[in-house]
């Protein structure tokens, strides 16, 4: 799996826009970019993914670059709940696992600290 | 549906013994993967069972084991604890190759 690299923590205010990056410029063309978030001592917690374009759900958006190398998470309104270790990681594709689930490899992920 | 369940999820072991972790996974999910979580190497990932069979192993010593059941259901078992194996230990089901939903985790204290 493609290696991944971001900030070590954030700052936000409550209400803004958090945009976390992520670098992924070894990423493959069957590799999917993941994020997941960890509030303190709880499982990690799925948050979006996607392949090429740009995705959204009713957690956050997730824009991936053209070249497919970055990619940011938006979380629209962040509150003190969004306060966590968001975790960017690239795995490859279901269909290409050989039937197999793929691992996850964790980094360090950014910290992001969402302030009142 | 209901999410991913682990028990116990706190556990005190003194070293030398040994401990039977437990995880369940979602309704209709097959693939069940580990990881522990440790302050200074993070999050690693431990095996994977699928249709009881181990698809994939990471780098961890043989007293490390796990195993799955017809049910989908899967426990991973740690022989002969050492101080280093206290850690927060995830579980995380899916359907094979698809999305990893985790669970709240078993947080092990060796003594």
């Amino acid at each position: 799996d493609a290696k991944t690299t971001q900030p070590p923590s954030m700052d936000c205010a409550e209400g803004r826009a958090a945009n976390l990056p992520c670098n992924h410029s070894t990423i493959s063309g069957n590799e999917y970019v993941y994020w997941y978030r960890q509030i303190h001592s709880q499982g990690p917690q799925y948050i979006i993914h996607g392949l090429k374009n740009n995705e959204t759900n009713e957690m956050a958006s997730l824009i991936i670059t053209e070249d497919r190398k970055s990619s940011t998470l938006i979380l629209p309104h962040a509150t003190l709940r969004d306060t966590a270790v968001y975790y960017c990681i690239v795995r490859v594709a279901g269909w290409e696992s050989g039937g197999s689930n793929y691992k996850l490899t964790f980094g360090k992920g950014t910290l992001l600290t969402v302030n009142p | 549906k209901a999410g991913v369940t682990q028990t116990p999820r706190y556990l005190i072991k003194t070293r030398g013994q040994q401990v039977t972790l437990s995880c369940s996974p979602i309704s209709g999910h097959r693939s069940v993967s580990w990881y522990q979580q440790t302050p200074g190497q993070g999050l690693q990932f431990l095996f994977e069972y699928f249709s009881e069979t181990q698809r994939n192993k990471g780098n961890f010593p043989g007293r490390f084991s796990g195993r799955q059941f017809s049910n989908s259901r899967s426990e991973m078992n740690v022989s002969t604890l050492e101080l280093g194996d206290s850690a927060l230990y995830l579980c995380a089901s899916s359907t094979v190759g698809e999305t990893q939903y985790f669970g709240p985790g078993t947080r092990l204290l060796v003594l």
